[in-house]
């Protein structure tokens, strides 16, 4: 079946640092979104790729769809304590319902 | 505050018991989606409902089961439980059948088998 998967599982960075999470999917996805997950708290939309090559900015983020849609990128300009938290991304194939979310990465950032 | 409401926040019982856990959408939202995050783990799919009717199916116990009733709300039943699905049991909604827009995910609730 469908995987995603997200490396590295864990980061702990210090505050200041760039910050890159990687999203590896099995088969090529219509879509992909991201989500963050504070600690103690539910996932929050944070964007979604649809196009191949996609790349879109919030802020100090920055989130990248692969040329083949198999694979995204989150990377995290100069961290903030409040970056902390659990990045998850999810996707979905053309002709499922399915919206299969990727393992995850925790970061820590130290201040 | 999501919009999507989940009762109870916390649940305790022993294991071969059965719960049932709610959940109501956002006002609007059509699809319900339920996953399974046990402690330090990803979100596992268990299942979706679009406008009252079973859309997709992860990977679900034939000891779990859901429905979403005319109102939109949704449940999930959990019964022979064993220590094994303690976990966070979170809802999601979305407007769309195939979530095509932001899911809105409620704040969870946990559960715990002893």
């Amino acid at each position: 079946g469908q995987q995603v998967m997200q490396i590295p599982q864990y980061q702990h960075v210090q505050e200041g640092e760039d910050f890159t999470t990687y999203c590896n999917s099995s088969t090529t996805l219509s879509n992909i979104q991201w989500y963050k997950q504070r600690p103690g708290g539910h996932p929050v939309f944070l964007i979604q790729l649809v196009k191949s090559g996609e790349v879109k900015k919030q802020k100090r983020l920055t989130f990248q769809f692969g040329e083949a849609k198999k694979n995204s990128s989150l990377h995290i300009t100069a961290t903030q304590t409040t970056d902390v938290g659990t990045y998850f991304c999810a996707g979905t194939t053309s002709g499922t319902y399915k919206y299969i979310f990727g393992t995850g990465t925790r970061l820590k950032v130290l201040a | 505050d999501s919009g999507v409401t989940q009762t109870p926040k916390h649940l305790i019982t022993a294991t071969g018991q059965r719960v049932t856990l709610r959940c109501s959408p956002r006002s609007g939202d059509l699809s319900v989606y339920w996953y399974q995050q046990s402690l330090d783990q990803g979100l596992q799919f268990l299942i979706q409902y679009y406008n009252g009717e079973e859309r997709a199916k992860g990977n679900i116990l034939e000891r779990f089961s859901a429905q979403q009733f005319p109102d939109l709300h949704s449940e999930l039943n959990l019964s022979s439980l064993e220590l094994g699905d303690s976990a966070l049991y979170f809802c999601a909604s979305s407007p769309d059948p195939r979530m095509n827009t932001e899911a809105f995910f409620g704040q969870g609730t946990r559960l715990t088998v002893v």
